[in-house]
Order: C-alpha cells, then structure tokens, then sequence
C-alpha cells in the first residue's frame, strides 16, 4: 500500500527564519510524484512543488525547495525566509498508481509563522 | 486561468435529505476526483472518474454516489446525508496524460458542508 506520513501536528517559526516541513512515504513502485500543497485558512488547496522519482535533482520553485532523499523516502519542504503569508496547513502528497493519477495525502502540517 | 469551481461554499442540511454537490472543470480534464477532508485525517479520496460515465470508488466510498454526464461536470451524491458526512468536500481535475506539466491536480474552493 502507498502511504504518506506527515509526523508534524503543527510548527512555528519566526518570521524571515526558514523551516523544514517533514514528509515520509511507503511505496513499492519505482515510478512516483511527490507533491506539497499549501492550503490557507480560506480553503484553497493551492500547488507548491512537485518532485519526481526518477528526477536528479531536488526541486525548487521560488523559496519552496524539497530535499528528496530517496533512500530513506523521504520528501522534507523547505520554506526558506518565512513571511505571515506562510502560516497555513501544509501537505505532503503521493500520487496513485491506478486511480486515475489520483494523490494520496498525509495527514498536514499546520504551519504558524511569527513575527 | 484554469478554474475548477463548485457550486456552494457553505451548505446546511438535514439528516436523511438527498445531498448534490457540483463541481465544473473549465480545462476538457479527462479525470476528475472528490475528496473529503477532515481535521486530523488529511484528504481522503471517495470516487473518481477518468471519463463520461466512468467512475471508480476511492478509499471511502460508502454512503456517497457519483455522476458524470458530462466531461466537464462530476456530481458527488450523498443519498441520505448523516451526521458523520459532515465534511469539508474538494472536488479536483486533472489531464489523464502522465507529462510533467500535467502532474499536478486542480482542486476547487471546497464546499463545507454540516448535517444537522
């Protein structure tokens, strides 16, 4: 069974500070995305970064960054220079196989930035 | 802009009512998807479809029916809503094609529902 593992209720951090968000996950296939959404209290799931297996190097996308250790399958979010903007529920996800590329969530990271 | 919107952010009803939440994808998205999300239990998948007419059941597919006439609409039915179905809901797309652009899924605003 694929799995997602989010071991973080919740995280603070001070403002301009970076933090490391932790994700774990279980798979048998060799063909795997790793995705982390970011979804503010108004609801929204909205897209972070995406890390494929098969992808060399770790993934960035602005002050988001994934530290993909394949070994140890683990999926860590890196928010570097936090703002308030970033206080929010974070989740880890893996997609499917067989569901129509449907993900499979962790369980979320609540996330509260201060300044 | 790509746009997945459902149609009521907040919906109140009674135990035992019949329950349709819509949900419309503006970007020929071949597959379509509703999730439940729950504090402390993350996003769970109830159904998804990856075509008109074509549904399969998710994790937690009891108490819930689709519907998918059509390829820009999937319908999520609660056939008598209980207590328990109280939930936030996503409704989600995305291109069947397994390319890099098209990894990641577009999820609506969600429609909080409470069943009184």
């Amino acid at each position: 069974a694929q799995k997602i593992t989010q071991t973080q209720p919740g995280m603070f951090v001070q403002e301009k500070e970076a933090v490391t968000l932790d994700c774990t996950y279980d798979t048998s296939d060799p063909s795997y995305g790793l995705f982390w959404y970011k979804q503010p209290s108004s609801g929204e799931m909205i897209f972070l970064i995406y890390q494929g297996s098969y992808d060399q190097q770790n993934a960035t996308e602005g002050r988001y960054s994934l530290n993909f250790q394949k070994a140890r399958k683990s999926a860590n979010l890196v928010i570097s220079a936090s703002q308030l903007g970033d206080s929010a529920m974070y989740f880890c996800a893996m997609r499917l196989k067989g569901s129509g590329y449907a993900l499979n969530f962790g369980k979320g990271t609540s996330l509260l930035v201060t300044p | 802009d790509v746009k997945v919107t459902q149609s009521s952010r907040y919906l109140v009803k009674r135990t035992g009512e019949k329950v349709f939440l819509e949900c419309v994808q503006d970007m020929d998205h071949e597959n379509m998807f509703w999730y439940r999300q729950d504090p402390g239990l993350g996003l769970r998948l109830i159904y998804f479809s990856y075509d008109v007419k074509m549904k399969e059941k998710g994790d937690i597919p009891e108490g819930y029916s689709v519907s998918r006439e059509k390829k820009e609409r999937f319908s999520l039915i609660l056939e008598s809503a209980s207590t328990n179905q109280t939930s936030m809901y996503l409704c989600a797309s995305r291109s069947r094609a397994l390319a890099t652009t098209n990894e990641k899924l577009f999820f609506g605003s969600g429609t909080q529902l409470s069943v009184l």
